[in-house]
């Protein structure tokens, strides 16, 4: 199975500054056939179901903030909250479906300093 | 609207069975892959299983290969999780979920869960 690992575990942030989370995975999501990078991003906010935010490890989700950026390639993975919102506040998981045993990373919490 | 909607979650004794099923609503069930997702109180997202869209091909996570059978009734637009020898590692919330992302196959639709509770 690919193992994917997140860092930082969690983070604080002041209100507009940025917010970067770290993703790598233990082998490339990259595929050779079509050039892409087979990684998704979810935020999950507390009793909720994890949202869709960002997918090809850089392609925003239709009506998610431009704040939030995907960047990366191979197994080296970030996403990038520019400007860190109050509503930004929750747990944030990387996700490769370059395999068909999907994986996720353990989790990336963000919250207000 | 896009629905999907999970049911069939309780409290359940160590070895003993529960089946799920979420109904979906609002685009084309036969369509599209299927998943479950599993999340234990206070931990990560877990993959469970997959189903193809027309059930040909499952695949399931190691932790529960042998004791789930993930299914869908395309006529009935509703997919199923039957869970057998229940653990308590079993315990959690339980995710129906789509993949698609534009032809992606990333999780694009998620429902809202159901919750497991195996308990003595």
């Amino acid at each position: 199975d690919i193992v994917m690992t997140q860092s930082p575990d969690s983070l604080a942030v002041s209100l507009g500054e940025r917010a970067t989370i770290n993703c790598k995975s233990s082998q490339s999501v990259l595929s050779s056939s079509n050039n892409k990078n087979y990684l998704a991003w979810y935020q999950q906010k507390p009793g909720q179901p994890p949202k869709l935010l960002i997918y090809w490890a850089s392609t925003r989700e239709s009506g998610v903030p431009d704040r939030f950026s995907g960047s990366g390639s191979g197994t080296d993975f970030s996403l990038t909250i520019s400007s860190l919102q109050a509503e930004d506040v929750a747990v944030y998981y990387c996700q490769q479906y370059y395999s068909t045993l999907r994986t996720f990373g353990q989790g990336t919490t963000v919250d207000i300093k | 609207q896009m629905q999907l909607v999970e049911s069939g979650g309780g409290v359940a004794q160590p070895g003993t069975s529960l089946r799920l099923s979420c109904a979906a609503s609002g685009f084309i069930f036969s369509s599209y892959p299927m998943h479950w997702v599993r999340q234990a109180p206070g931990k990560g997202l877990e993959w469970v299983a997959v189903t193809s869209y027309d059930a040909t091909n499952k695949y399931y996570a190691d932790s529960v290969k042998g004791r789930f059978t993930i299914s869908r009734d395309n006529s009935k637009n509703t997919l199923y999780l039957q869970m057998n020898s229940l653990g308590p590692e079993d315990t959690a919330v339980y995710y129906c979920v789509r993949s698609d992302c534009s032809g992606a196959n990333c999780f694009d639709y998620w429902g809202q869960g159901t919750r497991v509770t195996v308990s003595s």
